[in-house]
């Protein structure tokens, strides 16, 4: 059972758009949820958060929005730079402080 | 602040053996949690270890363990390698309160079973 699911294995969007990526989950004891970017060769790194009592978050050019009626969440680039090609990761932390990781979508941003 | 440290960077081993990784976390980061990525399968939780007990776990068999010393420095250790272990083992420090709950990971261990 996937408790968090990243639906769309790719995205590739044109320099200057939106990049949209989305992520559902099943599992309502979830209490924070993040995404986390990564290059190859790399490890994960952090890049924003929301509480679940929150519906947006908002850090510079990155915004998170919660839908918890729904359980989905959705990561805002705007406006995407090529740099911001990397895979993307959404993840969901319990109060016991277990995170469960999506599959992961690879962001290309066209230049 | 030195980043978390993943020993071997790369290794190679065989069906049957057994390998360990080696994690060094951020300094004053007391949790560890390993987690297992392999392509198309997203990161896959392990295990984590919070001062030295381990706290939660994840859905892999018992050829998978791992441990925590007093320094925080944590090791996983896989026995009776198959050829579905070659994956690319991270790990990640934080620092254990009940937070938002931000992981810092390493680069990884890759490791190859032929």
């Amino acid at each position: 059972d996937q408790q968090v699911k990243q639906n769309s294995p790719s995205l590739s969007v044109q320099e200057g758009r939106i990049s949209i990526l989305n992520c559902d989950y099943t599992n309502s004891m979830f209490d924070y949820f993040l995404w986390y970017k990564k290059y190859p060769a790399e490890g994960p790194t952090f890049l924003i958060s929301i509480s679940s009592i929150k519906d947006k978050n908002e850090d510079g050019r990155f915004t998170v929005f919660l839908n918890k009626s729904a359980k989905h969440l959705s990561l805002h680039i705007v406006p995407s730079q090529p740099g911001d090609s990397a895979v993307y990761f959404c993840a969901a932390k319990t109060n016991a402080g277990k995170s469960t990781f999506g599959d992961g979508t690879t962001l290309t941003v066209k230049p | 602040k030195a980043g978390v440290t993943q020993t071997p960077r790369y290794l190679i081993k065989t069906r049957g053996q057994q390998v360990t990784l080696s994690c060094s976390p951020i300094s004053g980061h007391r949790s560890v949690s390993w987690y297992q990525q392999t392509p198309g399968q997203g990161l896959q939780f392990l295990f984590e270890y919070f001062s030295e007990t381990q706290r939660n776990k994840g859905n892999f068999p018992g050829r998978f363990s791992g441990r925590q010393f007093s320094n925080s420095r944590s090791e996983m250790n896989v026995s009776t390698l198959e050829l579905g272990d070659s994956a690319l083992y991270l790990c990640a420090s934080s620092a254990g309160h009940l937070n938002t709950g931000e992981l810092f990971f390493g680069e990884g261990s890759r490791l190859t079973v032929l």
